[in-house]
């Protein structure tokens, strides 16, 4: 079946780092890939979104790039601040008709001043 | 706006009682979902609905089942809680029909079975 493995946690940078959490994973078809981020305390919130091979998803100074080749989508920021500190997953909508997503473990990231 | 709302946001139980958490969405999504969040392991979908009155497992369906009477509220129960049900509980909703819309969350319920 489908399944999405992300790097180890937790991740622990300082203040303007530069950071990337590894996604790869392992679907039939062309699944939409997704990264939610999960504040402490709080559900979970879409960061950025991919729906096919070369997209680019960005927002509030993260990207990933979705790469076919490799089955791929690694999160990137080019540097990162203390309030980024939270939960990140990746995850894929399959292409069937019920919507599911398949989640990551998730990686805890925590930023020092 | 609501968005998703999930009640109760924390409860502990004793091994063997039975509880209903509730999940109301006000966006007019078809499809809605309960997971659950274990340390290392994600979130793991429990069951979902594509629709009023239809409901089918997830990957980790035993020992919850699952009521959408109307569109807006999806029910997830426990009838006989164990320790292994500790966890956090996330309700989802989702528009149907195209696979890159955004699933939007509730808050969590965090459950305690003692």
């Amino acid at each position: 079946g489908d399944s999405v493995t992300q790097m180890e946690g937790p991740v622990t940078l300082s203040e303007e780092a530069f950071l990337t959490i590894n996604c790869t994973y392992t679907a039939t078809g062309y699944p939409s890939l997704f990264w939610y981020v999960q504040y402490p305390g709080e559900g979970l919130q879409l960061l950025l979104k991919a729906t096919k091979a070369d997209d680019k998803g960005s927002n509030k100074g993260f990207e990933a790039t979705y790469r076919k080749e490799t089955t791929s989508f690694h999160l990137e920021k080019g540097s990162v601040q203390v309030s980024d500190s939270a939960v990140y997953f990746c995850a894929l909508s399959d292409r069937s008709n019920t919507g599911k997503l398949i989640f990551g473990q998730g990686t805890t990231l925590q930023v020092k001043p | 706006n609501a968005g998703v709302t999930q009640t109760p946001k924390f409860r502990v139980l004793k091994t063997g009682q039975s509880m209903t958490l509730l999940c109301a969405q006000d966006m007019n999504h078809e499809y809605m979902y309960w997971y659950r969040q274990d340390p290392g392991m994600g979130l793991r979908l429990i069951h979902y609905s594509v629709g009023e009155g239809t409901t089918a497992k997830g990957e980790v369906p035993d020992g919850y089942n699952v009521s959408r009477l109307k569109k807006q509220n999806f029910l997830l129960g426990l009838e006989s809680a164990a320790p292994s049900q500790t966890s956090v509980y996330f309700c989802a909703s989702r528009r149907a029909g195209e696979t890159h819309t955004e699933a939007f969350f509730g808050q969590g319920t965090r459950l305690t079975v003692v």
